[in-house]
This record gives C-alpha cells, sequence and structure tokens, in this order.
C-alpha cells in the first residue's frame, strides 16, 4: 500500500528564510508526487508535480521540489518565504494506470514570522 | 475559468439526519473524486467516478455513506444518520483523465465544513 510520511507536523521560519519541508513516499512502482498547500477555509491548491523525467521540478509561488528515488524523498523548498506562504502543506502520492487515489501526507503547517 | 464549486460551504445539523454535499467539477473535467478531511484522519479518499465507469467506493467509511454522479457532470454525496464522527470537511476534486500514465493532476474545491451536534 501507499503512503506518505511528513515528519514536521508544525515548522516556524522567519520572513526571507529559506524552507525545506520533508517528504517521504512509500510505492511499489514508479510514483506520481504532488506538493499542495492549503490556506484556512480554503480547498487545495497545487504547487507542483512529479511525473518523470527532471528531478527538479519547479512550481507556482516560487517553490520547487526535488525527486530523490534512492531516499524515497520529495522535499519541497523555497529559497526566500514570505508571510503569505504561511498555510498548511500537504505532500500527495499517487500511481499511474487505475491506481488515480491520492494517498496524503498528514500535513506540514507553517508558520512565518516578520 | 470556473473551478470546481461546492456547495454548501457549511452544513450544521443534528446526529441522526440525513445531509447531501454538492459539487461542480470543471467542464470538461471526467473524473470526480471525494475525500474528507479531519483533524484525527488527515485526508482520506472516499470515491472516485470517472466517465461511464462504475465507481471505486473503496474509500467510503460505511454503508450510511453514498455518493452519485449524474449527466457525467455534477455529483452528490448523501451521509444518512449522521453521526458526530462524521464531523469534518469534505472536499471534491476533479480531474481530466488519461495523458502521461493516465493520470492527470486533481483540482480541488473549497470544500463543505459539516458540523454534526
Amino acid at each position: 500500500a501507499q503512503s506518505v510520511t511528513q515528519p514536521d507536523i508544525h515548522i516556524t521560519v522567519s520572513e526571507g528564510a529559506s524552507l525545506e519541508l520533508r517528504c517521504n513516499y512509500s510505492y511499489g512502482a514508479t510514483p506520481y508526487l504532488f506538493w499542495y498547500v492549503q490556506s484556512p477555509g480554503q480547498g487545495l491548491q497545487l504547487l507542483l508535480k512529479y511525473f518523470s523525467g527532471d528531478t527538479l521540478v519547479q512550481g507556482i509561488k516560487g517553490f520547487e521540489a526535488e525527486f530523490k528515488r534512492s531516499q524515497s524523498s520529495f522535499n519541497l523548498r523555497k529559497p526566500s518565504v514570505h508571510w503569505s506562504d504561511a498555510a498548511e502543506y500537504f505532500c500527495a502520492v499517487g500511481g499511474g494506470g487505475s491506481n488515480y487515489k491520492l494517498t496524503f501526507g498528514k500535513g506540514t503547517l507553517l508558520t512565518v514570522n516578520p | 475559468g470556473a473551478g470546481v464549486s461546492q456547495s454548501p460551504s457549511n452544513k450544521v445539523t443534528e446526529k441522526g439526519k440525513d445531509v447531501e454535499l454538492r459539487c461542480d467539477p470543471i467542464s470538461g473535467h471526467t473524473a470526480l473524486y471525494w475525500y474528507r478531511q479531519s483533524l484525527g484522519q488527515g485526508l482520506e479518499f472516499l470515491i472516485y467516478f470517472q466517465g461511464n465507469s462504475a465507481p471505486d467506493k473503496s474509500g467510503l467509511p460505511s454503508d450510511r455513506f453514498s455518493a452519485e454522479r449524474t449527466g457525467g457532470s455534477v455529483s452528490t454525496l448523501t451521509i444518512q444518520r449522521t453521526q458526530q464522527e462524521d464531523s469534518a470537511v469534505y472536499l471534491c476534486a476533479s480531474s481530466l483523465f488519461g495523458g502521461q500514465g493516465g493520470y492527470q493532476p486533481q483540482h480541488f474545491g473549497d470544500g463543505t465544513r459539516l458540523s454534526i451536534l
């Protein structure tokens, strides 16, 4: 069965600092990996996705993520955090073919200090 | 363009009542998903519709939960005889179908926050 672990429940960073959110997955084949962001009272917005090819993927809002098969990781990064980035971030894994369901991690809540 | 629309945005009801939650997917998206987001369980898959195929109901937690999709577009999630543990945010997502590996990114609505008193 597929699973996702986000080890950090809550992270606090200062505005302008760099950010890395961790994600580890378990999946028996080539995974499809996603990062979503959720602001309070909102649905999930897709930040970026990895299907194949270049292991460093760029997303919206200046985010990027790197797929590392050997470490079963898909960490999200941003070089300089803005106050508007405060939100909850979810890593998700899905399969190809008929395995369309997304399995989500528990989420990492990001607080940004001024 | 219009995104996934869910209604109502909030629903408060008494234990034992039935509730219906509605989802309007993005136009042209043939795949539709329901997820439940609760404090204890995080985000859980409930049910998936794709075109005219039989839905995948494997995530529905009990037979009190059902969903239908009429005309390949609007979907309704129904919870009968609601219990307090049904309190959660119910999220709907839609996507195109096919493409690379048969996988397309899912686009989410803002959810319905359901509170059972």
